[in-house]
């Protein structure tokens, strides 16, 4: 069983949806949580850092973190063509040397 | 200022050669990373680097897999006696040098092995 579970998808939402993109982790060593956008042929890029449970919004993205269900999300309101992507989740333990361990990351198209 | 980059952006190589992969991280980042990126196993951790020591080597699949670092700065991945499992494409991360700080990607080097 891995580490990190994320549902690979395809996701297909009409243009203006809320997305929810969701992982889910068994290791409760895990402090620090992210969320990265990767297009294609391109490298990842950060969208989201959160440290520990709660809540963190950033403009149309809110990242989601809860501790006790080993659960995080990303929501993506407002969605649009533009964030068709993939989206990964990561993760750092605190005794770690900044590996990070990553979902298999979901494919995301918003259509017109 | 300029992102990490990677050279070549593809490689094509035979069975059995050897290949050198770049990265240049950004200006100042003492922390550099590897990651390997599949259609079956994701994104997965290869090498760390801080400075030019590699405390932590333990996601490098086999000993065909070496990487340095020189000066602090660029990094070099090499893979001896290449074989198609090692088909993927290859990223290179830099951060600030913390742990927790966020790492930057590079556009990755896509590798494919015949």
């Amino acid at each position: 069983q891995k580490e990190v579970e994320q549902d690979p998808g395809p996701l297909s939402v009409p243009e203006g949806a809320i997305v929810s993109l969701n992982c889910t982790y068994s290791n409760s060593a895990f402090q620090y949580f992210m969320w990265y956008r990767q297009y294609s042929r391109k490298g990842p890029e950060l969208l989201m850092y959160t440290y520990s449970s709660g809540n963190k919004e950033d403009g149309r993205f809110t990242a989601q973190v809860d501790k006790s269900s080993k659960y995080i999300s990303l929501f993506i309101r407002d969605s649009q063509p533009s964030d068709s992507a993939t989206y990964l989740c990561a993760m750092l333990r605190t005794s770690n040397t900044g590996k990070l361990i990553f979902g298999q990351g979901t494919t995301l198209q918003v259509k017109p | 200022g300029a992102g990490v980059s990677q050279s070549p952006s593809n490689k094509v190589t035979e069975k059995g050669k050897d290949v050198e992969l770049r990265c240049d991280p950004i200006s100042g980042h003492t922390a550099l990373y590897w990651y390997r990126q599949s259609l079956g196993q994701g994104l997965e951790f290869l090498i760390y680097f801080q400075g030019n020591s590699a405390p932590d080597k333990s996601g490098l699949p086999s000993d065909r897999f070496s990487a340095e670092r020189t000066g602090g700065s660029v990094s070099t991945l090499t893979i001896q006696r290449t074989q198609q499992e090692d088909s993927a494409v290859y990223l290179c991360a830099s951060s600030r040098g913390l742990r927790t700080d966020t790492q930057y990607f590079g556009p990755g080097t896509r590798l494919t092995v015949l």
